[in-house]
This record gives structure tokens, C-alpha cells and sequence, in this order.
């Protein structure tokens, strides 16, 4: 299994700003995944995050509002930009391992964020 | 690409009584399936997982699914629930291949268990 840190757990924020979201593994994987959560709906993938190429975005989502970093194997960065209400969300940070790899996903417990 | 369809957006059963969250998926090729559960406060947390061999499937907490390729299906049973059941239930799938792969996730079903 994989144990995945996500910080912040939750936070306030004002519109215009941008917010940070930063996700640790205790584990080298190859691709992570970032997912948002909107209230009272399922999990969109936002983006894959491989390390050492640019991420791979979901219809939908651009780099310029949600930039990802992926420095080494262990870490991932996921940046709301200039928010809005809308992008209140949980978002979440996804790796996927298992015994035959490839066949779980683990999650971390999310980052809420609210924009007001 | 893949798609999921939970039709049940919320569940409501009483204490003791079996309970089906029901799962259709499409895809045009060959994907793993799964059940996550979300407690109300908590993360995702992996149920159960079909990945190949006997088409049923069990979690240690007594619920189990069933893949039924003909049908496109992966319905979650349980058959008799407890108050500690009350939670989010997402299926998901993803293309079976190797090194990870991105999931799709249904819409959820709400199972709220009642005394």
C-alpha cells in the first residue's frame, strides 16, 4: 500500500488568489493523479503528473489554472490559480500501486477548499 | 474511454436488511472495476476490486460485487447492513494494463442506513 500525505488539509480562500496544494508519498511512483471533488458530485480527474515531462490534462482543465509540479518520485504540487467560488472543491491526490501494479489507487485524505 | 453509470443516487435501508448499489460501466476495452467508500469526513477508501479470475468478489466487511461482463456490470450487495455502512459509494473502472492508470469514477450512491 501507499501512504499519501496531502497538505493543506483544508483552507479559506480569497477570490483572486491562489492556492498551493502539496502531496507526499512514502513511496517512488511513477504517475500521480489529481482529482477534484465538487460538492455533492463524484471524482474528476484533473491532470496526470509524471516526473520529468509536463502533466497531462483532462478536457477541461489548462495548465494556467491548475499548474502541476512533479520535482522527483515521492512529490506533487497542485496550484489553484486566481479562484473563484467555483473551484471551491475537495481536491485530491491519487497514486496507483498494489501487488499487480497499476491496480489500486490509493488517496490522500484531500485538501477542502473553499473560496469566498 | 471508459464511462460508469450509478442510477441510484441515494439508498435509504433499514438496519439488517440487504442492500444492492448497482453499477453499469462502458468501455471499449478490457478494465478493471472497483468499489470505493467514502465515510461522511474521510477520504476514499478501496472496497473491493475485480481484476480477473472468479467473477465474484468479497470485502472483509461482508459486502461483495459481482462482474458481469455480459451485462456490463459491477453491482455491490450486502446482505444485511449495519448503521456503520452509512456512507458514499463510487464505482470505478480503469483501462487493465500495467504501471497505473487513471480511474473513472460514477457519480456515487448515498447508502443511508436507518435504525
Amino acid at each position: 500500500s501507499a501512504v499519501i500525505s496531502q497538505k493543506p488539509s483544508r483552507d479559506i480562500c480569497q477570490r483572486g488568489t491562489s492556492l498551493t496544494i502539496q502531496c507526499q508519498v512514502d513511496s517512488q511512483v511513477t504517475m500521480m493523479f489529481w482529482y477534484r471533488q465538487q460538492p455533492g458530485q463524484s471524482l474528476t480527474l484533473i491532470a496526470t503528473a509524471n516526473q520529468g515531462s509536463e502533466a497531462t490534462y483532462e478536457s477541461g482543465f489548462v495548465i494556467d489554472k491548475f499548474p502541476i509540479s512533479r520535482p522527483n518520485l515521492t512529490f506533487s504540487t497542485l496550484t489553484v490559480s486566481n479562484m473563484s467560488p467555483e473551484d471551491s472543491s475537495i481536491y485530491l491526490c491519487s497514486v496507483v500501486g498494489g501487488v499487480r501494479r497499476g491496480t489500486e489507487a490509493f488517496f490522500g485524505q484531500g485538501t477542502r477548499l473553499t473560496v469566498v | 474511454a471508459q464511462s460508469v453509470t450509478q442510477l441510484d443516487s441515494q439508498v435509504p435501508v433499514f438496519e439488517e436488511a440487504p442492500v444492492e448499489l448497482r453499477c453499469n460501466y462502458s468501455s471499449s476495452v478490457s478494465v478493471y472495476l472497483f468499489w470505493y467508500v467514502q465515510y461522511p469526513n474521510q477520504g476514499l477508501q478501496l472496497l473491493l476490486k475485480y481484476l480477473s479470475g472468479s467473477t465474484l468478489v468479497e470485502s472483509i466487511n461482508g459486502f461483495e460485487a459481482e462482474f458481469n461482463k455480459s451485462q456490463t456490470s459491477f453491482h455491490l450487495r450486502k446482505p444485511s447492513v449495519h448503521i456503520s455502512d452509512t456512507a458514499e459509494y463510487f464505482c470505478a473502472v480503469s483501462e487493465r494494463k500495467r504501471g497505473g492508470n487513471k480511474l473513472t469514477f460514477g457519480t456515487g450512491t448515498q447508502l443511508k442506513v436507518e435504525l
